[in-house]
């Protein structure tokens, strides 16, 4: 089983502040990577994907990526309570085709 | 609208009733797949289907069937459940490479 590991938190910050949200694989194949979202009692939902190395920029998200050290992150710029919520680091096992493997999750608080 | 429906969306039942929890998409994806949630486990796959009559184990099956006969339709059954079979499951699809839509979601508890 290939493993993706995320700390589960709670990871708490302030309104406005910047979140960052790490992850590791094991996999040294693997090629993409993805972060969902999901709310408490939702399903999880796609927020950003990364193919290559270095940053990735989508409105308040930025996905980095470092192959050689086997890490992902999520950084959340001007964090807002609406962001609250855990954040799943979900990488596919090189050769699989579809299937994805999860990381537990971190729980982000973002307090007012 | 696209989407992936679950039906039920809650389930209480006792050990040993068979039961069928449905999932259906509309956005004809080949892909197909089956999760379970548990605090402190995170999401597990259960069963996927890579087309009509092609499906596989993903890391828990045991316990678990599935068909695909038709590729908007794949239905979880569980012949006789067990109370560790209580959880929160997941149904989803994909077409592009990874790119999973989820269902909302079936709360099954198992007494």
């Amino acid at each position: 089983q290939k493993e993706v590991e995320q700390n589960s938190g709670p990871l708490s910050v302030p309104e406005g502040a910047i979140a960052s949200l790490n992850c590791t694989y094991s996999d040294r194949g693997s090629q993409s990577f993805f972060w969902y979202r999901q709310y408490s009692g939702k399903s999880p939902e796609l927020i950003m994907f990364i193919y290559s190395n270095g940053d990735k920029e989508d409105g308040r998200f930025t996905a980095q990526l470092n192959k050689a050290s086997q890490y992902v992150s999520l950084l959340i710029r001007d964090s807002q309570p609406s962001d609250s919520a855990t954040y799943l680091c979900a990488v596919p096992p090189s050769g699989s085709g579809y299937a994805l493997n999860f990381g537990k999750g971190t729980s982000l608080l973002v307090t007012p | 609208e696209a989407q992936v429906t679950q039906n039920p969306r809650y389930l209480i039942t006792v050990t040993g009733k068979k039961l069928t929890v449905t999932c259906s998409q509309n956005m004809n994806h080949e892909y197909m797949s089956w999760y379970r949630q548990d605090p402190g486990l995170g999401l597990r796959q259960i069963y996927y289907s890579m087309n009509v009559e092609v499906t596989d184990k993903g890391d828990v099956p045991e316990g678990y069937k599935v068909s695909r006969k038709e590729k908007r339709n794949f239905p979880l059954i569980l012949e006789s459940p067990s109370p560790n079979q209580t959880s929160l499951y997941f149904c989803a699809s994909s077409q592009n490479y990874n790119e999973q839509f989820f269902g909302p979601g079936t709360r099954l508890t198992v007494l």
